[in-house]
This record gives C-alpha cells, structure tokens and sequence, in this order.
C-alpha cells in the first residue's frame, strides 16, 4: 500500500479543471522541511517533474498546473484541461519515519 | 544538459542479482543524490534508495536488506545491485536525480528533477 492516498481516477472535459488530491501524515506531507512533489507519466515514457516544494513550477511546465500544500494533505490542479493532459499523476514526499522517499498510488487522469 | 543514460541485463532467473547501472552526463555529479525507482507492470512508483556524491546511501526498508547502491565518481556512474530476486521484482527500473537544498539543520531532499530513460526487468525461471 502507498504511503500517500491518491484516488486512481479523474476525468474531465476539455478546457475543465481538475483537482488531484495527495493524503499524507505529519512524517510526511505535514513534516518540517517536506515539501510535496508531482509527477506526469505519459504512457511508456519516464516520469516528468511537475511541482517541487509544493507550488513551484519548473521551467517549461505550462501555468495551468499548479499544486497546494495544507496540513497533511496536497492538491494538484490542472485548468484549461488539454487531450495531451491524459497521463498518470503521482505525489511524492520525503518521509522522516522512514526515512525515504514515499509516493502516492497515482491518478490516472481522463479527457473525455 | 544533464543527461541519464541507463543500462543492465533486463531478464534474470529467480535467485539471480539484478544489477543496472546509470551514466551521468552533462552537469555535475557533486552536490546531488542519486537514486533508483522501479514501477511494477500496470503498477506505481517505488522508491528503492539514493546516494549521495559521497556515499551515503537511503534505502527503502522495503527492500533493504537486499539492495546495494553504489557510486563511482571517477566515471560519473551509479549503480544498482538487488540480490535473490523473484517474480515480484520484475518492474521498469528509472535512474533519477535528486535535487538536494542544504538547509540549517540538514538537508531537503528535493525533487527527482532528471529521469533515465527506464530499463524493463524481468524474472522468470
């Protein structure tokens, strides 16, 4: 089981917005100095850094992400939703009790 | 611009050693951690461990007992070595790197910012 709950599925319209969600635990998302991170997996290619520390964005991501961090959990939104959009969508955390890198079970994300 | 070339035997039998090793090229190998996930089929991402330039090694507890990441800076390489695997080990494995931020009281282990490209694994007698 992931150490972070993400629901398996989101679906959407084009030109929609969509919100991801991340649950974690204060060793986690809600711990000092850990920042949430999001991944986009296009099919068969290599996951893609999306937002680091919770709402940065790096270079060549388009605007229409952007993430949130409160408490123990995370949200990942996508606005303006596009049919290049469809992938899967992981959050990731450095976990103290561990201590390593835990990531959610994924969203798979559907343009309708 | 930093480039991760990845590579290892991708069929293995049950028991055997998985070993796969990622080249860096590009950028600095110093000032980073090094890491490996895998994805199971149809499955998610897991982290394995990460090292840092200096040799300090993270490992999934998961996973620790079997597992060995080591460095060799003179070639800018990494490598994996997961002893006595099975069926359950058959997985993409991605090297990655680890953006690190050295803060007061440690260091943030940051973002997986550059990916290898994946090497598919399989164990099967």
């Amino acid at each position: 089981q992931p150490v972070l709950t993400q629901p398996p599925s989101v679906s959407g319209t084009p030109g929609q917005r969509v919100t991801l969600s991340c649950s974690g635990s204060t060793s986690n998302i809600g711990g000092n100095y850990n920042f949430v991170y999001w991944y986009q997996q296009l099919p068969g290619t290599a996951p893609k850094l999306l937002i680091y520390r919770n709402n940065q964005r790096p270079s060549g991501v388009p605007a229409r992400f952007s993430g949130t961090q409160s408490g123990t959990s995370a949200s990942l939104a996508i606005s303006e939703l596009r049919s290049e959009d469809e992938a899967d969508y992981y959050c990731a955390a450095w976990d103290d009790s561990l201590p390593g890198q835990v990531f959610g079970g994924g969203t798979k994300v559907t343009v309708l | 611009q930093v480039h991760l070339q990845q590579w290892g035997a991708r069929l293995l039998k049950p028991s055997e050693t998985l070993s796969l090793t990622c080249d860096v090229s590009g950028g600095s190998f110093s000032g980073y951690h090094w890491s490996w996930i895998r994805q199971p089929p149809g499955k998610g991402l897991e982290w394995i461990g990460e090292v840092s330039h200096t040799g300090n090694s993270y490992y999934n507890p998961s996973l620790k007992s079997r597992v060995t990441i080591s460095i060799d800076t003179s070639k800018n390489q990494f490598s994996l070595e997961l002893s006595s695997v099975t069926a359950a080990d058959t997985a993409v494995y991605y090297c990655a790197r680890v953006d690190i931020v050295v803060v007061v009281d440690g260091i943030i282990h940051d973002a997986f910012d550059i990916w290898g490209q994946g090497t598919s694994v399989t164990v099967s007698s």
